[in-house]
């Protein structure tokens, strides 16, 4: 069983629709990320969580240390959020290197 | 352009061979990270440097070996090269050795490499 598990693996929406994500991890963590990756390939970060909620423009979000899960959410969904969205974990004492879930590959039709 | 520079972006090379991947992380990061990322494993992470130093190991093969120089750029090196070595190779840096919560992370583009 993968470390990370990130559901749905693939989603298509309609522009505008209310968007979420999941990932759920089975390790202790300090830190746990949340990555954008466009076709082309280029990653980028999108948000690090240790706790709560961050927001930033349309996408919120959360993670429940105690549950040991994370939602990642997109509202008003535009094509250009189209992507694959990677949850990532960074283990309790380790000296930082990431453990990756397979990504949820999102469409968004106009 | 994220600050974190990765050269080349791609590459093709016949298996047998060797190559170098070189990353430059963002200014005043001193850690940097190699990752691979193949269409069967997802990403995976494979070593970490810190100030010159190794300081993690990961799913890296010993066809593979890396370095961080004094001035902080890092160089992958892949030798005796495979078809299944063909993957996109991400390098990030972060500023600190990532011990505690609140550090930045910030990643390349990648070098995609394919090997024919």
């Amino acid at each position: 069983k993968n470390e990370v598990e990130q559901s749905p693996q693939n989603l298509t929406a309609q522009e505008g629709e209310f968007i979420t994500i999941n990932c759920s991890y089975s390790v202790g963590i300090s830190a746990l990320h949340w990555l954008q990756q466009h076709p082309g390939g280029g990653i980028v970060s999108l948000f690090m969580l240790s706790s709560g909620k961050k927001k930033h423009g349309r996408l919120i979000a959360t993670i429940n240390i105690q549950e040991k899960h994370s939602s990642l959410h997109i509202t008003a969904s535009h094509p250009r959020d189209s992507a694959v969205y990677i949850c990532a974990v960074r283990r309790r004492g380790s000296q930082g290197n990431l453990i990756f879930g397979k990504g949820t590959k999102l469409s968004v039709k106009p | 352009d994220s600050g974190v520079t990765q050269t080349p972006k791609h590459l093709i090379t016949a298996t047998g061979q060797r190559v170098t991947l070189r990353c430059s992380p963002r200014s005043g990061d001193l850690s940097v990270y190699w990752y691979q990322q193949s269409l069967d494993q997802g990403l995976q992470f494979l070593i970490q440097y810190y100030n010159g130093e190794e300081r993690a190991k990961g799913n890296i093969l010993e066809r593979f070996s890396a370095q961080q120089f004094p001035d902080l750029h890092s160089e992958l090196n892949l030798s005796s090269l495979e078809l299944g070595d063909s993957a996109l190779y991400f390098c990030a840096s972060s500023f600190g050795q990532a011990r505690g919560p609140n550090y930045g992370y910030t990643f390349g583009s990648g070098t995609r490499l394919t090997v024919v």
